[in-house]
């Protein structure tokens, strides 16, 4: 089946870029996505990308989409502290609802 | 405000005994999902509600049962039969039934058995 895989930390100096990795299994997908978790709480949803697209960009965070390699990745410019939490990569798996096979998250430290 | 709320935050259960986990949602979504969350693993499905008095199994079902009986509420029993119940448990929803992929989560149960 799909798999999603991330490396599990990050550890990043407050100021400068983060940038976290994901590769997929299924070229098919055709939403790929990024959630923030904080701690003790729910995910939020920082952006999506179609599968269409190469590159989004919003605000802060540029998404990355490499359908070749089937690799996406999340860069984040002027990391500060309040950026530090779990990032899921996930990507809409078949069956026409909307079930996404996730990653298993990349806890991003930020350090002054 | 509208949103997903999930009852309790935490939770201790003996062995042996089932526990229901309550979710609740005001943003009249019509998909419902039950997700759990285990350290170092992703985000696994155990059920979905795509509409009232309708569900399917994810990939992990074993061990749980959900009701839809009402738009707002999908509610997850963990019983007696899931070997490996202690984990965070997260309930989300969708206002499209399908393909979009935007989840709105709730903030989380937390069930420790002892």
């Amino acid at each position: 089946g799909e798999d999603v895989e991330q490396s599990l930390f990050l550890s990043v100096r407050e100021g400068d870029s983060s940038v976290i990795n994901c590769t997929y299994t299924d070229s098919s997908s055709t939403y790929l996505y990024w959630y923030k978790q904080e701690p003790g709480a729910g995910l939020q949803l920082l952006t999506y990308i179609f599968s269409n697209m190469d590159m989004k960009q919003d605000q802060r965070l540029t998404v990355l989409l490499n359908k070749k390699d089937k690799h996406l990745s999340l860069r984040i410019a002027d990391t500060q502290t309040g950026d530090s939490a779990i990032y899921f990569c996930a990507v809409l798996g078949p069956g026409g609802y909307n079930k996404l096979i996730f990653g298993a998250g990349t806890r991003l430290a930020v350090h002054p | 405000d509208g949103g997903i709320t999930q009852s309790p935050k935490y939770l201790f259960r003996k062995e042996g005994q089932n526990v229901t986990l309550s979710c609740e949602q005001n943003l009249n979504h019509d998909a419902m999902y039950w997700y759990r969350q285990d350290p170092g693993q992703g985000l696994r499905l155990i059920y979905y509600s795509q509409i009232v008095n309708d569900f399917q199994k994810g990939d992990i079902a074993e061990g749980y049962s959900v009701s839809r009986e009402k738009k707002e509420s999908f509610p997850l029993t963990v019983t007696s039969a899931q070997k490996n119940p202690t984990a965070f448990y997260l309930c989300a929803s969708s206002r499209d039934r399908a393909g979009t992929g935007e989840l709105f989560f709730g903030e989380g149960s937390r069930l420790t058995v002892l």
